[in-house]
């Protein structure tokens, strides 16, 4: 039983660099969402996707983050001009339907020097 | 705004005995709720979850109840075991969108 996969596991950057994460959902999971998890707090939801679409946003996601999921499979995420802010924990999690159980993966530690 | 509420940062128990954590909402429209249990540089794994139409979700040790007139979940853990020790999520969704709104999170301890 394959899970939830995400690539790189840990990256650290330098303020002002772009930088991307792949996230594997497992197969036949159509529904796919990213969210945040920064240092004592739980996490925050960023977006979703229902295969190729993405159908919802949150403010938090803000115009240097960009989402896709091109083929409805697996997705990626980018930050642009990385902050000392966006330094989190960052988690995909997918789920079969809409009543199902959302599973995560083990998550992209980003730390921005 | 929280929505959803921890709020014990921690819990120490010791081995055998009953853990219980507690979740506070605010939101009447959530009608589904989760706990997931997190260990360090790991992601959230489902531990549980029951819907508003029922009070009470048992699954071997793990057993979850809901009061809805108070807006109350908890988490009852028995006998604990010292590889329960992570940090327990309580979670929450409404019917109409996708997301799950978390709450802080409590850091269980339990003690051989």
């Amino acid at each position: 039983d394959t899970g939830v996969s995400q690539d790189p596991r840990h990256k650290i950057t330098k303020r002002g660099q772009n930088v991307t994460f792949r996230c594997d959902p497992i197969s036949e999971h159509n529904r796919l969402y990213w969210y945040r998890q920064t240092l004592g707090q739980g996490p925050e939801f960023l977006t979703y996707f229902q295969n190729e679409a993405q159908l919802e946003k949150s403010r938090l996601l803000s115009d240097r983050f960009s989402a896709e999921r091109p083929k409805g499979s697996f997705s990626t995420l980018e930050i642009q001009r990385t902050e000392q802010g966006d330094s989190a924990m960052y988690l995909c999690a997918s789920r079969k339907g809409q009543y199902e159980t959302q599973y995560f993966g083990p998550g992209t530690r980003l730390l921005v020097l | 705004d929280q929505q959803v509420k921890q709020n014990s940062p921690s819990l120490s128990v010791q081995e055998g005995r009953i853990s219980i954590l507690n979740c506070d909402y605010t939101n009447s429209m959530f009608d589904y709720f989760l706990w997931y249990k997190k260990y360090p540089a790991e992601g959230p794994t489902f531990l549980i979850s029951i819907s508003s139409i029922k009070d009470k979700n048992e699954d071997g040790r793990f057993t979850v109840f809901l009061n809805k007139s108070a807006k109350h979940l908890s988490l009852h853990i028995v006998p604990s075991q010292p590889g329960d020790s992570a940090v327990y999520f309580c979670a929450a969704s409404d019917g109409g969108s996708e997301k799950l709104v978390f709450g802080k999170g409590t850091k269980l301890t339990v003690n051989p």
